[in-house]
């Protein structure tokens, strides 16, 4: 199965940009990357995927290396909400779906 | 509302007791899937299904049993549970592959 890699934590000042990077260079032509965060005491919540192109939705941007063996979120301005894990995974399009969401990444957003 | 629920939100029980958790979803959904979140671990997959009778097991199997006879939901079942089985375990669930989870609010399970 296809593995990601993140940092296993970040400090950010709030209302400043966040970049949170990923490393999946086993990543297949049909896995999308997808981007959830996980507040405390909650459930993981959806971020942003995209497969090859660069997305952006109301919470973040994802930016996708041309070789798509890294990405990157934005976080455009951090508030204290966004201070959460986050998890960079790969989803295959074609079945394989055990899903290895790892130890993700701590963001500390700093007032 | 578009959701998944699960139930119960809280449970403790002893060594052995079979129990079960059950997840639903009202989003007519292809996919779903169970973890569990341990400290230092972070969020593990248990088992998956990609649609009415069909399951398969993801990476932390042993000691769960999962069933798929409604599209909806998607029971996670303990039929002799042990302490190493105390953890926060999560349901999701998503319209087919590839596409964004939708994750359950969560179950902390207890075993004494």
């Amino acid at each position: 199965d296809a593995k990601t890699t993140q940092p296993n934590s970040m400090e950010s000042n709030e209302e400043e940009p966040v970049h949170l990077p990923c490393n999946h260079s086993t990543i297949s032509g049909t896995d999308y990357i997808h981007w959830y965060r996980q507040l405390p005491s909650q459930g993981p919540e959806y971020v942003i995927h995209g497969l090859t192109s660069n997305v952006n939705n109301r919470m973040a941007s994802l930016a996708i290396a041309e070789d798509r063996k890294s990405s990157t979120l934005i976080l455009h301005r951090a508030t204290l909400r966004d201070a959460a894990v986050y998890y960079c995974i790969l989803r295959d399009r074609w079945g394989n779906n055990r899903l290895a969401f790892g130890k993700g990444n701590q963001v500390v957003v700093i007032p | 509302e578009a959701q998944v629920t699960q139930n119960p939100r809280y449970l403790i029980t002893v060594t052995g007791k079979k129990l079960t958790v059950t997840c639903s979803q009202n989003m007519n959904h292809e996919y779903m899937s169970w973890y569990r979140q341990d400290p230092g671990l972070g969020l593990r997959q248990i088992y998956y299904s990609m649609n009415v009778e069909v399951t398969d097991k993801g990476d932390v199997p042993e000691g769960y049993k999962v069933s798929r006879k409604e599209k909806r939901n998607f029971p996670l079942i303990l039929e002799s549970p042990s302490p190493n089985q105390t953890s926060l375990y999560f349901c999701a669930s998503s319209i087919s592959d590839g596409e964004k989870l939708f994750f359950g609010s969560g179950t902390q399970l207890s075993v004494l």
